[in-house]
């Protein structure tokens, strides 16, 4: 079964990084596009960037746009979030969650269960 | 594209729940509703505009016509309680757009 499973969430500083990674399984990862979302506590869902199957593609959100980068490794089945400058407003939860063959799509038939992002000194 | 949803709905168990979800024309969009319950991811259970997917009840259906979208809860379960949240996908600046979402209160 499909299966998405997030880590690299944790504790950091104003102004440091991050990076999140989504191991994929259970489906031809190569084949989709993949997104990420977050959603703030206690607030609603947040669409942050989608990157196409190969790669070669990605849209951002206008906030995340510079300070966030989507890539991937189809050798590893893995999605990744590179956050850089970390602000407090970026604290909450990241979901991974997989698109469709092409990248111009909002949908996302199955999302892991997100990796807690706290930005606090 | 800024897409309206209720802050919240109340109904009754066994009861039909009507969730809209109001934009711009979004009739023409393919839009897409996912149920979140405390402390879990979300789940899609409408994509494009009335289709179920798989292991989504029946009594789960949707609509989108105009300037509203609907997710209507037929036979309402305490199980359903849950935000959920309307989606589509924005052609004109490549971005998504999610609803504020709506809190399904089972009274």
């Amino acid at each position: 079964q499909v299966q998405l499973a997030e880590s690299g969430g944790g504790v950091v500083q104003p102004g440091g990084s991050l990076r999140l990674s989504c191991m994929a399984s259970g489906f031809s990862f190569s084949g989709y596009s993949m997104h990420w979302f977050r959603q703030a506590p206690g607030k609603g869902l947040e669409w942050v960037a989608v990157i196409s199957h190969d790669g070669d593609n990605k849209f951002y959100e206008d906030s995340a746009a510079g300070r966030f980068t989507i890539s991937r490794d189809n050798s590893k089945n893995t999605l990744y979030l590179q956050i850089s400058n970390l602000r407090p407003e970026d604290t909450g939860t990241y979901y991974c969650a997989r698109a469709e063959a092409g990248y111009h799509t909002a949908r996302g038939d199955f999302w892991g269960q997100g990796a807690l992002v706290i930005v606090s000194s | 594209y800024v897409l309206t949803q209720p802050p919240s709905v109340s109904v009754a168990p066994g009861e039909t729940a009507s969730l809209p979800c109001g934009g711009d024309n979004i009739g023409g969009k393919s839009m897409h509703w996912y149920q979140q319950r405390p402390g879990q991811a979300p789940v899609l259970v409408i994509h494009y505009d009335t289709e179920r997917p798989s292991g989504i009840p029946e009594r789960f259906s949707g609509s989108n016509s105009g300037n509203t979208a609907t997710l209507t809860i037929s036979r309402v379960e305490a199980g359903d309680e849950a935000d959920y949240y309307c989606q589509l996908w924005d052609s004109v600046n490549n971005r998504v757009v999610f609803g504020g979402g709506t809190k399904l209160s089972v009274l």
